[in-house]
């Protein structure tokens, strides 16, 4: 079945610095990819759509600019938080599918971010 | 808007007694539903789905759910469960042409002995 590979599964890092998780289809084509967050005891929240090739677009109230996507290949979506600070931390989830099958959502494992 | 609302946050269910997950939707056409689990600190793994078709869909891990148009309903249900069934229970809803996902506030699950 499809996969898709998220790194890091955790990650501390200090704040102000930035974090790069990556989101990677293994063994399909992703022509789109979703990044959520969910914070503890919640649910996933979309952060963002984002279509190889094309500019990501962000939901209302998240920052383009803190939140940095990129869809520069059909197997790679990377989500960067520039200058993180404590109240990024979270757990953040990619989901990928191909062309129009919405039968086909698989998602990532998550990455644990937490920044001290 | 397109909505999916689950009214349970907790449930506690001893192994080998039956589940049920409610769902309730908000949608003008036919939904495209979906029931998902996530494990502490996991991915998601997609149980099952409803597009059209029988309103009777089975899943795996022995679940299934029962789409009800007239109650706007995706139930998911489990005739016995096991301790390793255990988890957070998420409904979700396609809320548009790009395939975005709406998720219900999800279902703690815990099974005792």
């Amino acid at each position: 079945g499809a996969v898709v590979s998220q790194h890091p599964s955790r990650v501390i890092c200090k704040s102000g610095t930035s974090v790069k998780i990556e989101c990677r289809s293994l063994d399909f084509q992703a022509t789109t990819m979703f990044w959520y967050r969910q914070f503890p005891k919640q649910s996933l929240m979309l952060m963002a759509t984002s279509n190889e090739g094309s500019k990501a677009t962000y939901e209302q109230g998240v920052e383009k600019d803190k939140f940095l996507i990129n869809h520069a290949s059909l197997t790679l979506s990377t989500l960067t938080v520039t200058s993180a600070h404590p109240e990024d931390s979270s757990f953040y989830i990619c989901s990928a599918t191909a062309g129009s099958e919405f039968h086909g959502y698989t998602f990532g494992s998550g990455t644990r971010l937490t920044v001290v | 808007a397109q909505s999916v609302t689950q009214p349970d946050i907790h449930i506690t269910v001893s192994e080998g007694a039956s589940l049920e997950l409610r769902c309730n939707y908000s949608y003008g056409a036919t939904p495209y539903l979906f029931w998902y689990v996530q494990s502490p600190g996991q991915g998601l793994q997609l149980l099952l789905k409803y597009f059209s078709g029988d309103t009777l869909v089975q899943g795996i891990k022995g679940f299934e759910a029962e789409f009800k148009r007239s109650q706007s309903s995706f139930n998911l249900r489990k005739p016995s469960v096991h301790w390793s069934d255990a988890a957070e229970y998420f409904c979700a809803v396609i809320t548009d042409s790009w395939g975005k996902l709406q998720f219900g506030a999800g279902t703690q699950v815990v099974v005792t002995p």
